[in-house]
């Protein structure tokens, strides 16, 4: 089982500001299945990124992806107040089929 | 524009089985592209995948190792939903149950239900 790392565990950061969001992989990671998602308090995860850096559909530029392998990241240019959120990065693996999730990073207002 | 939308019992006895139903709006159980998904999250095990089906000439399914033997997943052509069913519940079972959608072009889950609280309690 492929296990995902997320860091920081938190990043407290201004309105403006620049985001850097860390996902390691314990073996290598299919770029084409790797996902990002943010979920706010008592809402479903919302798809931001997929195939490592593939906007979702209505996902604005300020997110992107990057990454290969087992090191990938989430950017997020410049912070807007709803961007305020938990930020977590999954994988899919086909041998056996599973979906793993990181534990999440949660972006607060510094 | 899909929709899910979950339904089923909030609290749940110890030993009993835990069942939630997934409607879908706007897309068919059927759909050969895309498989559905069933995801629970607490704050001991975080965000963790149970299973899925899916149609691809016939139906198939896949569940995650620590739950295969307690879980099915059932898909409800005659009603467009498909259901979870957990037995043998613990207080470790108590969660959020989401439902999903991932397409296979993308391997993204993009369509979420809103989420169900489980309480399994005496």
């Amino acid at each position: 089982e492929i296990v995902l790392t997320q860091s920081p565990g938190t990043l407290s950061l201004s309105p403006g500001e620049r985001a850097a969001l860390s996902c390691r992989a314990s073996q290598s990671v299919s770029s084409s299945y790797l996902a990002w998602y943010q979920q706010k308090p008592g809402q479903a995860p919302r798809l931001l990124i997929y195939g490592a850096s593939s906007r979702a559909t209505g996902i604005p530029d300020r997110f992107s992806g990057s990454g290969s392998g087992t090191d990938f990241t989430l950017t997020i240019s410049r912070l807007e107040p709803e961007d305020f959120a938990v930020y977590y990065c999954q994988q899919y693996g086909s041998s056996p089929p599973e979906f793993t999730f990181g534990p999440g990073t949660k972006v607060d207002i510094k | 524009q899909v929709q899910l939308q979950q339904s089923g019992p909030g609290l749940v006895k110890p030993s009993q089985t835990l069942s939630l139903t997934c409607a879908i709006s706007g897309d068919s159980v059927s759909t050969n592209t895309v498989a559905w998904n069933w995801i629970r999250q607490s704050p001991s095990r975080g965000l963790e995948w149970l299973g899925r089906t899916y149609y691809r000439s016939e139906w198939y399914n896949d569940y995650a190792v620590s739950v295969k033997s307690r879980v099915t997943i059932n898909p409800d052509t005659s009603k467009n939903q498909f259901s979870l069913h957990m037995n043998s519940v613990t207080p470790e079972d108590t969660a959020v149950y989401f439902c999903a959608r991932v397409s296979s072009s993308n391997y993204g889950l993009d369509v979420w239900g809103q989420g169900t609280t489980v309480i399994v309690s005496s």
